[in-house]
């Protein structure tokens, strides 16, 4: 089945520095790959998510790049400030109708230090 | 965008009693849902993916008659963990996803989870 790896686990940047979290996956036919934010006690939100046929996707201060040959996809950050701190999931998913299902990697928590 | 529920968000029982979860979709009709659980300091876990009118589909190793998941209508399932104890304390979250959503239909849209300590 889909297994999805994250890296790194903790990231500690200053404010204002970037923020860079990798993930890779191994099923082929994933397609939909999202980003989650989860602050303490909540529920997973969506920031930002890309599919299959792009290879980058920006808004505003985030952005998502992948790499289909390889099977990876990153999350970028510029400029952090402190209320960007939370733990980051990313995931993988194949089409609905593929029987998809969310295969969420381990998470990161990011510190971003005033 | 899509906006989900869950009700209560915490809640303590004795061990050996049941507890239900609510989950709602508010301003969308949910075909499917899902359920995680989520440990402290862990990923989110797919427990059962639910559709409405029909049997939820279990992950591997999750027990079907101890989560005892039902989606009686397109906005409502409900997730009742049986003769609870001290083991199935955790963070359950459940989703949702948008069928007519102008998005990408594979997008699910969380709840805000739901905090079960079993005493």
């Amino acid at each position: 089945g889909e297994n999805v790896e994250q890296h790194p686990s903790t990231l500690s940047v200053q404010e204002g520095d970037s923020a860079v979290i990798k993930c890779t996956y191994s099923d082929s036919a994933s397609n939909y790959f999202p980003w989650y934010k989860q602050e303490l006690g909540k529920g997973p939100q969506l920031i930002i998510d890309i599919r299959s046929n792009v290879g980058e996707k920006k808004d505003q201060r985030i952005a998502v790049t992948l790499n289909k040959t390889a099977k990876h996809f990153s999350l970028h950050i510029t400029e952090t400030q402190p209320e960007d701190s939370a733990v980051y999931f990313c995931a993988a998913n194949r089409r609905y109708n593929q029987g998809g299902k969310l295969i969420f990697g381990q998470g990161t928590e990011l510190s971003v230090k005033p | 965008g899509a906006v989900v529920s869950q009700h209560p968000s915490w809640v303590i029982c004795k061990s050996g009693t049941s507890v239900k979860i609510e989950c709602r979709s508010l301003d969308f009709q949910a075909t499917t849902m899902f359920w995680y659980r989520q440990f402290p300091k862990q990923s989110l876990m797919l427990m059962a993916t639910s559709n409405e009118g029909s049997k939820a589909t279990y992950e591997q190793g999750v027990e079907k008659d101890k989560f005892l998941i039902n989606h009686a209508s397109l906005t409502l399932s409900t997730l009742t963990v049986t003769s609870a104890h001290p083991e199935d304390s955790s963070f359950y979250i459940c989703s949702a996803r948008d069928p007519m959503g102008g998005g990408s239909r594979s997008e699910q849209f969380f709840g805000p989870g739901t905090r079960l300590t079993v005493l």
